[in-house]
C-alpha cells in the first residue's frame, strides 16, 4: 500500500520565479492538505483540497495556489518567489470522513536564492 | 498566532526511563489532539490521538493525557527506546475544521 508521495524531493529557485511541487495521497484518500514547515517550526496549514476544489485555507497569499486532479493527486504553486518562501513542504492526505487523521509524505524540501 | 505551544525544545532521556512531552494551546474551541513524530527527510508519521471526551489514550508504550480546563496535553514513552529519538509535534483540531494547528516540536534523545 503506497502512502504519500511528493515529488521532486528537492528544489532550488530564485527569488519571482514561480514552483510547483506534486503530490499523491495514500491509497484510498480523497483529501489532500498542504502544509509548510520553516526551519525550527511546526508545520502551518496552507489550504486543503476536497473534490477538486479549495475546501480551507491558512494564512497565506495568494500567490500560493493549488490544483486536484480527478484521481486525487495534487500541486501547489507558489508565484514571485521571495526568500521567505524557504522551507519544506508537506502534503497529507487524509479521508473526508476520517477524523483529522493525516498521514504526511516526505515533504520537498525548497531552497529560494 | 501561535495556538499550540511546546515549551520544550529538546527532552533527553535515558533508555529505558520515561519521557514527557508537554503541549499547552490557547484556543477553547479545539476538541481533537494528535501526537506525530518525525525522523530526519521524513514525513511526520502519526503517533496517537485524543478526543477531548476523553482525559486518556493508550497505545502499547505510548499514553497522552488531556487536562482541559489547563489546556494541555502531555505524552508519555515508557520504556523509552533509541528508536523514539526524533521530532514530536503535538496538533489540534476542531470539529469541522479539517485543518491541523501544530506546536513548534519538540526533539527528544534517548541515551544508551
Amino acid at each position: 500500500d503506497a502512502g504519500v508521495t511528493q515529488s521532486p524531493t528537492h528544489l532550488i529557485k530564485t527569488r519571482g520565479q514561480q514552483v510547483t511541487l506534486r503530490c499523491s495521497p495514500k491509497s484510498g484518500h480523497d483529501t489532500v492538505s498542504w502544509y509548510q514547515q520553516a526551519l525550527g517550526q511546526g508545520p502551518q496549514f496552507i489550504f486543503q483540497y476536497y473534490e477538486e476544489e479549495e475546501r480551507q485555507r491558512g494564512n497565506f497569499p495568494d500567490r500560493f495556489s493549488g490544483h486536484q486532479f480527478p484521481n486525487y493527486s495534487s500541486e501547489l504553486n507558489v508565484n514571485a518567489l521571495l526568500l521567505g518562501d524557504s522551507a519544506l513542504y508537506l502534503c497529507a492526505s487524509s479521508l473526508i470522513a476520517g477524523y483529522n487523521e493525516q498521514f504526511f509524505g516526505p515533504g520537498t524540501r525548497l531552497t529560494v536564492l | 498566532d501561535q495556538q499550540v505551544k511546546q515549551n520544550s525544545p529538546s527532552l533527553s532521556v535515558q533508555e529505558g526511563r520515561i519521557s514527557i512531552l508537554n503541549c499547552d494551546y490557547t484556543n477553547s474551541m479545539f476538541d481533537y489532539f494528535l501526537w506525530y513524530k518525525k525522523y530526519p527527510a521524513e514525513g511526520p508519521t502519526f503517533l496517537i490521538s485524543i478526543s477531548s471526551i476523553k482525559d486518556k489514550n493508550e497505545d502499547g508504550r505510548f499514553t497522552v493525557f488531556l487536562n482541559k480546563s489547563a489546556k494541555h496535553l502531555s505524552l508519555h514513552i515508557v520504556p523509552s527506546q533509541p528508536g523514539d529519538s526524533a521530532v514530536y509535534f503535538c496538533a489540534a483540531s476542531r470539529s469541522n475544521d479539517y485543518k491541523l494547528s501544530f506546536g513548534a516540536g519538540t526533539t527528544v534523545t534517548v541515551r544508551a
